[in-house]
């Protein structure tokens, strides 16, 4: 069955620094993939979408990478911020739709 | 724009009975999605429509759980009858139809559903 795995872990980094989540995935081959962050308490808020043919996405301080090969994505906070933390999800989709399934999300905490 | 609308925001209620919620998604977006969240499971997608029309109800749980969107401003999700197990947060999100590519959904802000 379709698997995404993010870092089950909380990722802890001082402010400055940068932080990097993986999400891997098996049993799937997504046409895109997105990123978002949720706070306790809100819903999630959309941050970036790659598509399978591209390898690299920036906004701001934020950057994706997807390798199909590896059946992995990148997520980059740089000059991370104590107002990053936040939980953050991998999401996946497919050609065929809108169809998309969430990784359990990775825990960010960023310390002045 | 309000964003996506849910109600209600909380909704406390026993076993057995019948639980609607409520959604109004962004003037505009093509698509509708009702996801379920939980500690144990994630984020889960229940059901999607497009232009009003159920695509994909692979994710709905059991029989229990029925989804309508009468019209593009207004879509319900309803369990009858509701179990302990459906607590969870529901999240309501919409999307622009930008030639049937996938693009950002936009979610709301859940409502808390406890069955006691």
């Amino acid at each position: 069955s379709q698997k995404i795995e993010q870092n089950s872990e909380a990722l802890n980094i001082q402010e400055g620094k940068t932080a990097t989540l993986t999400c891997n995935y098996t049993n799937y081959s997504p046409a895109y993939l997105q990123w978002y962050r949720q706070d306790p308490g809100r819903g999630p808020v959309f941050l970036l979408l790659i598509r399978e043919n591209e390898k690299e996405k920036r906004k701001e301080r934020l950057k994706v990478t997807f390798d199909t090969t590896l059946k992995q994505s990148l997520f980059h906070i740089t000059a991370s911020q104590p107002a990053d933390s936040a939980t953050y999800l991998c999401a996946l989709a497919g050609t065929g739709g809108f169809k998309t399934i969430f990784g359990a999300g990775t825990r960010l905490f960023v310390k002045a | 724009d309000a964003g996506v609308i849910q109600s209600p925001r909380h909704e406390v209620t026993e076993m057995g009975q019948e639980v609607t919620l409520r959604c109004k998604p962004i003037s505009g977006h093509d698509y509708l999605f009702w996801y379920r969240q939980t500690m144990m499971r994630g984020l889960e997608l229940l059901i999607y429509f497009n232009n009003n029309v159920p695509i994909d109800d692979s994710g709905m749980p059991e029989d229990r759980f029925s989804a309508k969107m009468p019209n593009a401003s207004f879509s319900t999700l309803k369990i009858q009858p509701s179990e302990p197990r459906d607590s969870a947060v529901y999240f309501c999100a919409s999307s622009p139809g930008l030639a049937g590519k996938v693009v950002e959904q936009f979610f709301g802000p859940g409502t808390r559903l406890t069955v006691l």
